[in-house]
């Protein structure tokens, strides 16, 4: 069974730093591209966040260039995201997807997705 | 970057009606386009990859159709399960983008 289980969330204050886990089972990790996708409350979709199978390719949705860090371990069969100077506008409950096929760039179907976790940025 | 813009906004139907969900692309998108499905404190589910596949376990009544700009999911006969949130989603372009959202209500 393929299973995504994020980590890390919590209240931060605005220019804080915040780092989130993703552990996963069930699949060849190293396989697959991985996402995050996040949902501030209330609020649509936001496609956050892609890195390739070997970490060749990541990719960036542009509010979040150049303060968020998308990276994996393929021994720890995990994927991670480094997120710098937080804004308020950074609140949302931030999900990990797995791509639908695996191939070596993400083709960015997100067929497995974890159950959340809720990231605050608030003084 | 590919703006999608679904309507209806809320579309309220009852059980066994057909529902059927707009997504419109403000460039063309091929057929690079997905439809998820999304209830109160879950994931989001995919449902539809490539405009008109079926994902894994994703029942028969639950249809995808268009290309380049216009696409359409379809819901042929609507269970209790159905009423959610519905999301289009491109992976044409960078950035990858979403639809803003067609909630599916009971009438």
């Amino acid at each position: 069974e393929v299973q995504l289980v994020e980590s890390g969330g919590g209240l931060v204050k605005p220019g804080g730093s915040q780092r989130l886990s993703c552990a996963t089972s069930g699949f060849i990790f190293s396989n697959y591209s991985m996402n995050w996708v996040r949902q501030a409350p209330g609020k649509g979709l936001e496609w956050v966040s892609s890195i390739s199978r070997l970490s060749t390719y990541k990719y960036y949705e542009d509010s979040v260039k150049g303060r968020f860090t998308i990276s994996r371990d393929n021994a720890k069969n995990s994927l991670y995201l480094e997120m710098n100077s937080l804004r308020a506008e950074d609140t949302a409950v931030y999900y990990c997807a797995r791509d639908l096929e695996p191939e070596w760039v993400p083709n960015s179907y997100f067929e497995y997705w974890g159950q959340g976790i809720l990231v605050t940025v608030s003084s | 970057e590919v703006v999608l813009t679904q309507s209806p906004a809320t579309l309220s139907l009852s059980p066994g009606e057909r529902a059927t969900l707009s997504c419109r692309a403000s460039q063309s998108v091929s057929s690079y386009l997905a439809w998820y499905q999304q209830k109160p404190g879950q994931a989001p589910r995919l449902l539809i990859f490539d405009a008109s596949n079926r994902a894994t376990g994703i029942p028969a009544r639950f249809s995808g159709s268009g290309s380049g700009t216009d696409f359409t999911l379809t819901i042929s006969s609507l269970e209790p399960e159905d009423f959610a949130v519905y999301y289009c989603h491109q992976r044409s372009n960078w950035p990858r983008t979403f639809g803003q959202g067609t909630k599916l209500e009971i009438k």
